[in-house]
């Protein structure tokens, strides 16, 4: 099983900031098989990359994802008020096919 | 634009068995481009992925080894839904749980877009 670690835990950061969000893979992940969601209290994920680096229909330009391998990376280039929420990084691979990281908080600083 | 409205109760008693509804508007179950997934989340386990039904000139199921003798998921083409049933279920099963259309591209793997709205699920007696 292909596990993801998301680092740092939680990240505080200002409106207006860059935000850098990891993901760590314990084996290469196949291709480009990463996705990143985003998740609101209350609220169901929400794809934003696919692919690692392929953003999702309606996903803003501020978002981008990189990597391959076994690390990957999501962007946030200008802080909104509304992209403070818990982030998370999804690999399909073998068995199992889906695995999901733990999750990066991004909060208010 | 594709939806996905879940139902099914909110309190099960321990070893009975869970069972919920994914109604699916803008796609069809027996499409042979996506997947239907259910996938719940706890404190305790984070995201994990249940399993899946699929459709490629037959029906096709994959489980999660976790849950792998406990877990059916089968699609309704009359009403375009599809559903879970998990048996025997302990305190441990207690989550939200969601379904999700899943996509596959050869290049760029599998995600889950979009997602139901989530059913808050809480095995107790």
């Amino acid at each position: 099983e292909i596990v993801l670690t998301q680092s740092p835990g939680t990240l505080s950061l200002s409106p207006g900031e860059r935000a850098t969000l990891s993901c760590r893979a314990s084996q290469s992940v196949s291709s480009s098989y990463l996705a990143w969601y985003q998740q609101k209290p209350g609220q169901a994920p929400r794809l934003l990359i696919y692919g690692a680096s392929s953003r999702a229909t309606g996903i803003p330009d501020r978002f981008s994802g990189s990597g391959s391998g076994t690390d990957f990376t999501l962007t946030i280039s200008r802080l909104e008020p509304e992209d403070f929420a818990v982030y998370y990084c999804q690999q399909y691979g073998s068995s199992p096919p889906v695995t999901f990281g733990q999750g990066t908080k991004l909060e208010i600083k | 634009q594709v939806q996905l409205q879940q139902s099914g109760p909110g309190l099960v008693k321990p070893s009975q068995t869970l069972s919920l509804t994914c109604a699916i508007s803008g796609d069809s179950v027996s499409s042979n481009s996506a997947a239907w997934n259910w996938i719940r989340q706890s404190p305790s386990r984070g995201l994990e992925w249940l399993g899946r039904t699929y459709y490629r000139s037959k029906w096709y199921n994959d489980y999660a080894v976790s849950v792998k003798s406990r877990i059916t998921i089968n699609p309704d083409t009359s009403k375009n839904q599809f559903s879970l049933q998990l048996n025997s279920v302990t305190p441990e099963d207690t989550a939200v749980y969601y379904c999700a259309r899943g996509l596959y591209h050869i290049l760029k793997g599998i995600w889950f877009d979009p997602w139901g709205q989530g059913t808050l699920v809480t095995v107790s007696s």
